[in-house]
């Protein structure tokens, strides 16, 4: 089982602040890294798939960036609204195998 | 809504019980994956099909089988049931073979073992 690895588990952010939080995964054998949006009662929707090292990907107000030598991504969330908070999920691609992380849940408050 | 539908809802049953959870793709996805969710762990990968063939294997035990029928929906079937198995299982679909690209998720489907 391949160690990904989210923080923080959680935070809380003002309406209007900007946010970002962290996935570690491993650098060997990688092929792909997931960012997928779960808010309680639903199911993951994906938000980016990233696979070049030094790809930046940007939906909205949400954005990511990619490390692959170091074996970090970052999600960034600008101008946080209530709509923002939900868990978000890493996963990482290894030897064509998917391993999630825990995931950040973002709560914000209004 | 993702397209990706799955059935049933909820399903409580008992230890020792077999019961299969069904998956219907999006249209025109040929992909299944199958994630189990317990309270304790993150989403699990158990099990990939493409085009009705396994494509590849996670973290399945032996007791749980799947299979994608040519009209590329998908069953899990999960016997000899074990408290432990008490999870939310998801099935998520994706045009492709492989895992870099995005999957759509469905709703799962919550099975608790008494």
């Amino acid at each position: 089982i391949l160690n990904v690895e989210q923080s923080p588990q959680s935070l809380h952010v003002q309406e209007g602040d900007s946010t970002n939080f962290t996935c570690s995964f491993p650098s060997s054998n990688f092929y792909a890294l997931h960012w997928y949006r779960w808010e309680t009662a639903k199911s993951p929707e994906a938000l980016f798939v990233m696979t070049l090292n030094g790809d930046e990907k940007k939906k909205g107000r949400i954005s990511a960036t990619l490390n692959t030598k170091e074996g970090y991504s970052y999600l960034y969330i600008k101008g946080s609204q209530p709509e923002d908070s939900a868990t978000y999920l890493c996963a990482s691609l290894n030897d064509y195998k998917l391993s999630f992380g825990a995931g950040t849940t973002v709560t914000v408050r209004a | 809504d993702s397209g990706v539908t799955q059935t049933p809802k909820h399903l409580i049953t008992a230890t020792g019980q077999r019961v299969t959870l069904r998956c219907s793709p999006r249209s025109g996805d040929l992909s299944v994956y199958w994630y189990q969710q317990s309270l304790d762990q993150g989403l699990q990968f158990l099990i990939h099909y493409y085009n009705g063939e396994e494509r590849a294997k996670g973290n399945i035990l032996e007791r749980f089988s799947a299979q994608q029928f040519p009209d590329l929906h998908s069953e899990l079937n999960l016997s000899s049931l074990e408290l432990g198995d008490s999870a939310l299982y998801f099935c998520a679909s994706s045009p492709w073979t492989d895992e870099r690209n995005e999957q759509f998720f469905g709703p799962g489907t919550r099975l608790t073992v008494l």
